[in-house]
């Protein structure tokens, strides 16, 4: 399959810290999309990027596309605890990346 | 609408044992997915239907796997003989379409002994 790595594996921050993970593909992708999944439960569809260079906001998330549309990021302003759970990109063919593991240190 | 919906939540069972694991897509959604997560394998795509109708089978591990949709809210994912090593969160998600967000359903956590 389709190979899209995520970087870190792993991530522990402290409450009020900024986190980022980044996503890394092996094709161009025509768009990615990003989940996030809380401890014990399914993954949830945050956002979609299909513009090469595109950035979105959420609040405190931002979401960026790649110019070349291989590489994705997602980055989190002063973190809460509420941020906890692990984040996947998804890319080419419904493909899921490797999932970064977000702790916040209270 | 309820979302997707799996059953069952949970399930043990003993090495050997035929697994049923059901899902009840979004109505109208046309495609749908199983997937399965492990820590080691993180959430692998086993299969994907599109209109009821198999399209990517290749992450079905080995025959002991094989996945049905009899029709637009039904599927099923069987495994027959279970091996401790199929334990897992096996996934149902569907989507409108290509292009569009996935939903997945709780999950059911299978435990093979």
């Amino acid at each position: 399959g389709q190979q899209v790595m995520q970087i870190p594996q792993y991530q522990h921050v402290q409450e009020g810290e900024d986190f980022t993970t980044y996503c890394n593909s092996s094709t161009t992708l025509s768009n990615i999309q990003w989940y996030k999944q809380r401890p014990g439960g399914h993954p949830v569809f945050l956002i979609q990027l299909v513009k090469s260079g595109e950035v979105k906001k959420q609040k405190r998330l931002t979401f960026q596309f790649g110019e070349a549309k291989k590489n994705s990021s997602l980055h989190i302003t002063a973190t809460q605890t509420t941020d906890v759970g692990t984040y996947f990109c998804a890319g080419h063919k419904f493909y899921f990346g490797t999932g970064t593991s977000l702790t916040v240190i209270p | 609408d309820a979302g997707v919906i799996q059953s069952p939540r949970h399930e043990v069972t003993e090495m050997g044992q035929e697994v049923t694991l059901r899902c009840k897509p979004i109505s109208g959604h046309d495609y749908l997915f199983w997937y399965r997560q492990t820590m080691m394998r993180g959430l692998e795509l086993l299969i994907y239907f599109n209109n009821n109708v198999p399209i990517d089978d290749s992450g079905m591990p080995e025959d002991r796997f094989s996945a049905k949709m009899p029709n637009a809210s039904f599927s099923t994912l069987k495994i027959q003989p279970s091996e401790p090593r199929d334990s897992a969160v096996y996934f149902c998600a569907s989507s409108l379409e290509v292009g569009t967000p996935l939903f997945f359903g709780p999950g059911t956590r299978l435990t093979v002994l």
